[in-house]
């Protein structure tokens, strides 16, 4: 089955750019969608089809997605994006949705 | 607006069944495909399963099938999930998901675009 490797944890301080990476073999052959969740609450779509923001989502969402990596980029981070993140993609091999571990970002 | 509200949880004894309902609307409901996704306590998410808008297509993730069905009544905008056979490790909060599209014959992307706040499933004795 398809597995989509995250880290568990990213820190960065008020103002600065997060990166998180989503890994899978050749993702990039994939489109891949980007979700943050915050404690007690559900999922929100924040980045579809790899570097596209659903309406309401901040510029300061993007995300790319080449070879074996995807990388969900959040610029001039703020107190109100800790959360956990996690990526996603549809497993057309398996007719399967596949989500990453996840990771937490925590701001400084 | 589009809202998606769960309901049916519980807690239910090892082998024992449960029936979550998920109750759609703000949107064209026969015309989406619907997912159900679930995370247990502390942990990551899981896709659970998933069923095409006229309900003819069902997709389920390995740890659930054979026990679990999906199912949806277009006339009624809702969801179900039928557990079956319910283990200590499907222990979690069931959320019930709007799929961006329907299912054509060929699905190269999909993804969620609305989600509901959930309902918790214990499994214990």
């Amino acid at each position: 089955s398809y597995v989509l490797t995250q880290p568990p944890s990213v820190s960065v301080a008020p103002g600065q750019t997060a990166r998180i990476t989503c890994g899978g073999n050749n993702i990039g052959s994939k489109s891949v969608h980007w979700y943050q969740q915050k404690p007690g609450q559900a999922p929100v779509l924040v980045v579809y089809d790899d570097s596209d923001r659903p309406s309401g989502i901040p510029e300061r969402f993007s995300g790319s997605n080449s070879g074996n990596t995807a990388t969900l980029t959040i610029s001039r981070v703020e107190a109100g994006d800790e959360a956990d993140y996690y990526c996603q993609v549809w497993d057309s091999s398996s007719d399967h949705y596949v989500f990453g571990t996840g990771t937490k970002v925590t701001v400084l | 607006e589009v809202q998606l509200l769960e309901s049916g949880g519980g807690l239910v004894q090892p082998g024992g069944s449960l029936r979550l309902s998920c109750a759609a609307s703000g949107f064209t409901f026969s015309s989406y495909a619907m997912s159900w996704v679930r995370q247990a306590p502390g942990k990551g998410l899981e896709w659970v399963s998933a069923i095409s808008g006229s309900g003819g297509s069902t997709y389920y993730a390995d740890s659930v099938k054979g026990r679990f069905t999906i199912s949806r009544d277009n006339s009624k905008n809702t969801l179900y999930l039928q557990m079956n056979s319910l283990r200590a490790e499907d222990t979690a909060v069931y959320y019930c998901a709007k799929v961006v599209t329907d299912y054509g014959d060929y699905i190269h992307s999909s993804y969620f675009d609305y989600w509901g706040q959930g309902t918790l499933v214990t499994v214990s004795s």
